[in-house]
């Protein structure tokens, strides 16, 4: 049982280039989501999938774009890198919904990809 | 004013003594709260999650959450090495959607 995988693990690229980063989960999760990690920022929310068929922007949307190939799968797009996008990447899914009484499913986070944008 | 506030640290414990973390928020409608803990260079993984007013003991931690006051606090009792580590603070937003601190670190000497 992988949980949440991600490749690539590393990535360097250049100014004006295009890459996607991959994301899946193996545990029947409805929901996924991409996060930004800078330091001392936080982990912050760039896209987020509610279940198969849906997406719907963070809180630092722009730059990116997302794609929920299938239940699995969530992609994340730089179609034009910037500097200011260094950081590392987290994949996370959870279930969706509430869990009741005010509550929420955990997110299970990926390993990360750290990405540099020179 | 950011919606989740903790210090960046980094808190220095000695072994076998009690780490206390705090987080403050902003939003009074907040019902939920989470603590993850992310080692140097990993993911975050969930330890503790808390809902009601209150103390919510789980082994060695603590949460404690005061929605009147607007915070939200881990104890770590015994700490040893291996909680050494960045503690980040989450609440949940609309929907299943997290709202993350930027992260406490904690250095417990031995």
């Amino acid at each position: 049982n992988a949980g949440v995988t991600q490749t690539p693990k590393f990535q360097v690229l250049k100014t004006g280039q295009s890459m996607t980063l991959q994301c899946a989960q193996d545990m029947n999760h409805n929901s996924m989501y991409w996060y930004r990690q800078d330091p001392g920022m936080g982990l912050r929310l760039i896209y987020y999938s509610a279940s198969e068929g849906t997406t719907d922007k963070g809180e630092v949307p722009n730059g990116y774009n997302v794609s929920r190939l299938n239940k699995r799968e969530f992609s994340l797009r730089l179609e034009s890198a910037a500097p200011s996008q260094t950081s590392v990447y987290f994949c996370a899914s959870s279930e969706a919904g509430l869990a009741g009484a005010g509550g929420v499913y955990e997110q299970y986070f990926g390993p990360g990809t750290r990405l540099t944008v020179t | 004013q950011k919606e989740v506030e903790q210090n960046s640290g980094p808190l220095s414990v000695p072994e076998g003594a009690i780490a206390s973390l705090n987080c403050t928020y902003s939003d009074r409608v907040s019902q939920s709260f989470f603590w993850y803990r992310q080692y140097s260079g990993k993911s975050p993984e969930l330890i503790m999650s808390i809902y009601s007013n209150g103390d919510k003991e789980d082994g060695r931690f603590t949460a404690q959450l005061n929605k009147a006051s607007q915070y939200v606090s881990l104890l770590i009792r015994d700490s040893q090495p291996s909680d050494s580590a960045t503690y980040l603070c989450a609440r949940k937003a609309a929907g299943n959607k997290l709202t993350f601190g930027g992260g406490t670190r904690v250095l417990v000497k031995p």
